[in-house]
């Protein structure tokens, strides 16, 4: 079974604009933690954000936020205000604290911006 | 500021060539990381390595084997390269978990492989 799942392998939104991208994610551990990265097209991937399964608030870095539902095991990350630079593939990943040295990862969602 | 190198960031190889792909990294992590990037796939973990000469085998290590003599340096090693090898090539670190905060993984910029 997959660990994470991203169904959207393409988005598109318009500047300016708020975007949600999905993320499911399967695991019995009860510690973990849930990770986004960008990966412009130059190739290198930039840690965006960290949520903590036991973090009482969704977390929030600049335009960057998580929309945390624990029960529904999913974190959609939320683009806010989105800006041309924005356009890049975004990987969904989850560190569990049982088999704490792997990271599973997505398999990507490409956001376009459009001007 | 923290730092993961690649030897390369592009790279043309023939089928059959013994390829090296070298990344350090400069933040006395334990753990290190292989993983190949292709389209509509994500990443995909070829080995990782928890300490000094220790290995352990990802999802999709045939073809592959690795190399870490020091903390700082895991190399990945394509004994015969041949063309389905063409990929993205990612190296990470990260620290070994601890406490109620998991860190995130360090990327270094990848490599391009070519196999001709």
């Amino acid at each position: 079974a997959q660990k994470i799942t991203q169904t959207q392998p393409g988005m598109f939104v318009q500047e300016k604009e708020a975007v949600t991208l999905d993320c499911t994610y399967d695991t019995s551990d009860p510690s973990y933690g849930l990770f986004w990265y960008k990966q412009p097209s130059s190739g290198e991937m930039i840690f965006l954000i960290y949520q903590g399964s036991y973090d009482q608030q969704n977390a929030t870095e600049g335009r960057y936020s998580l929309n945390f539902q624990k029960a529904r095991k999913s974190a959609n990350l939320v683009i806010s205000a989105s800006q041309l630079g924005d356009s890049a593939m975004y990987f969904c990943a989850m560190r569990e604290t049982n088999t704490g040295n792997q990271f599973y990862f997505g398999t990507g969602t490409s956001l376009t911006v459009i001007p | 500021d923290v730092k993961v190198t690649q030897s390369s960031r592009y790279l043309v190889k023939r089928t059959g060539e013994k390829v090296f792909l070298e990344c350090v990294q400069d933040m006395d992590h334990e753990n290190m990381f292989w993983y190949r990037q292709d389209p509509g796939l994500g990443l995909r973990l070829i080995y990782f390595s928890y300490d000094v000469k220790m290995k352990e085998k990802g999802d999709i290590p045939e073809g592959y084997s690795v190399s870490r003599e020091k903390k700082e340096r895991f190399s990945l090693i394509l004994e015969s390269a041949s063309t389905n090898q063409t990929s993205m090539y990612l190296c990470a670190s990260s620290t070994s978990t601890g406490g109620e905060s998991l860190e995130t993984q360090y990327f270094g910029p990848g490599t391009r492989l070519l196999v001709l």
